[in-house]
């Protein structure tokens, strides 16, 4: 099992651009996150989906849109990137049925906007 | 609001000196907590959940323990290759089980050999 699975894993945007960051997981997962983590602020949760058809914004969801498009697969846009997005983004999942789940990381993707 | 407070920011230790981190919350009803290891460049790795009050979880040279009002990640002997960034969280306050979390900045560990 290759667990979480995120791409690209580096990613240079000029201001205004547009891209989208993939995620994957194979671990029947219900619930999928998606967090950015900068220095001193920690991780903090940017878009949620607790199960496949749905999705929450967390505590930082201002220039971002997500998509699940199923029930492995949960994508973060943005539409018109800005320097303050600059950051690392982890995806994350977690499994069901349980009333606290463990949550599962990915490896990251390192944004630099200029 | 959940808060969780992670101490001290940075440690270095020499190999085989003991030490202990903190993680201090406060949120209404603890249905668990979480610790994380986080290498550089890398992913945060699940190390453990706690569930009560005075319940222990050990792994290799990590026991990780808890009380009403913080959690303790003990190292014992510690080697350089435990040298990493320690993460811990808290389910947020709502009940849900899709469990958004709550996440303390992290304690930046380094073991000297």
């Amino acid at each position: 099992n290759a667990g979480v699975t995120q791409t690209p894993k580096f990613q240079v945007l000029k201001t205004g651009q547009s891209m989208t960051l993939q995620c994957a997981q194979d671990m029947n997962h219900n619930s999928m996150y998606w967090y950015r983590q900068d220095p001193g602020m920690g991780l903090r949760l940017i878009y949620y989906s607790a199960s496949e058809g749905t999705t929450d914004k967390g505590e930082v969801p201002n220039g971002y849109n997500v998509s699940r498009l199923n029930k492995r697969e949960f994508s973060l846009r943005l539409e018109s990137a800005a320097p303050s997005q600059t950051s690392v983004y982890f995806c994350a999942s977690s499994a069901p049925g349980l009333a606290v789940d463990e949550q599962f990381f990915g490896p990251g993707t390192r944004l630099t906007v200029l | 609001e959940d808060q969780v407070t992670q101490s001290p920011e940075a440690l270095r230790l020499q190999e085989g000196e003991s030490s202990s981190l903190n993680c201090s919350y406060t949120v209404s009803g603890l249905r668990g907590l979480f610790w994380y290891r986080q290498d550089p460049g890398k992913g945060p790795e699940f190390l453990f959940t706690l569930y009560s009050a005075g319940e222990e979880k050990e792994k290799e040279r990590l026991k990780a323990t808890l009380t009403k009002k913080e959690s303790f990640l003990h190292i014992t002997a510690p080697k350089p290759e435990d040298s990493a960034t320690y993460l811990c969280a808290v389910p947020n306050a709502g009940g849900t089980s899709y469990g958004k979390l709550t996440f303390g900045q992290g304690t930046i560990l380094t073991v000297h050999p």
